[in-house]
């Protein structure tokens, strides 16, 4: 059974700081994987999808990473600004295709104070 | 530029009110999704749909129903709303080519 876990659960930086958020999963045989983020009582937004033929995707100074044989995948988050305060969350899809049907973890939740 | 729109924002229903969640999506994506979240437990699946007609059991059904009697729409039913169906409900749109788009969320409290 697949299960996703996000560490830490909560982080706090000051504002211009690099930072890693990690992902890792159980089963290695995985579809893609997808971040997404979350303001505080709203839906998801997606900010990256690695598809498993992929290492890594980059937008703007986010940039995401996938080793499989590994089970991780860490996002990286270049000179944090407090408007990157949010709960970021990683999910792979259930299953070795592109089901839609994702498993989530707990998610990280980001503080960066100005 | 909204892709996944949830009807409501915010919802207050009273125990054993039959509640709807209605969602649309513009995408002409297959597959359609109902989760929810709670503190602690995260998201997790509901029901989702593959095609017009078509709903498949995820891992918390009970107490839920859907219909889907349009390609861009699915809604989510609450037969008789249960104290403990007060949650955040976010409806989430896909195909097999593209990474799943989610709503805004529905906060449905049940008082």
């Amino acid at each position: 059974k697949q299960e996703v876990t996000q560490i830490p659960a909560a982080l706090s930086v000051p504002e211009g700081e690099n930072l890693v958020l990690n992902c890792s999963f159980t089963d290695s045989a995985i579809y893609n994987l997808q971040w997404f983020r979350q303001d505080p009582g709203k839906g998801l937004t997606s900010l990256l999808l690695i598809q498993s033929s992929q290492r890594e995707q980059t937008s703007g100074r986010l940039n995401a990473s996938l080793d499989k044989s590994s089970g991780r995948s860490t996002l990286y988050i270049a000179a944090s600004q407090p408007g990157d305060s949010a709960t970021y969350l990683c999910a792979v899809p259930l299953g070795s295709s592109n089901t839609g049907k994702l498993i989530f973890g707990q998610g990280t939740t980001l503080q960066v104070k100005p | 530029d909204v892709k996944v729109t949830q009807s409501s924002r915010y919802l207050v229903k009273r125990t054993g009110e039959k509640v709807f969640l209605e969602c649309v999506q513009d995408m002409d994506h297959e597959n359609m999704f109902w989760y929810r979240q709670d503190p602690g437990l995260g998201l997790r699946l509901i029901y989702f749909s593959y095609d017009v007609k078509m709903k498949e059991k995820g891992d918390i059904p009970e107490g839920y129903s859907v219909s889907r009697e349009k390609k861009e729409r699915f809604s989510l039913i609450l037969e008789s709303a249960s104290t403990n169906q007060t949650s955040m409900y976010l409806c989430a749109s896909s195909s097999s080519v593209e990474a799943d788009t989610f709503g805004s969320g529905t906060r449905l409290t049940v008082v």
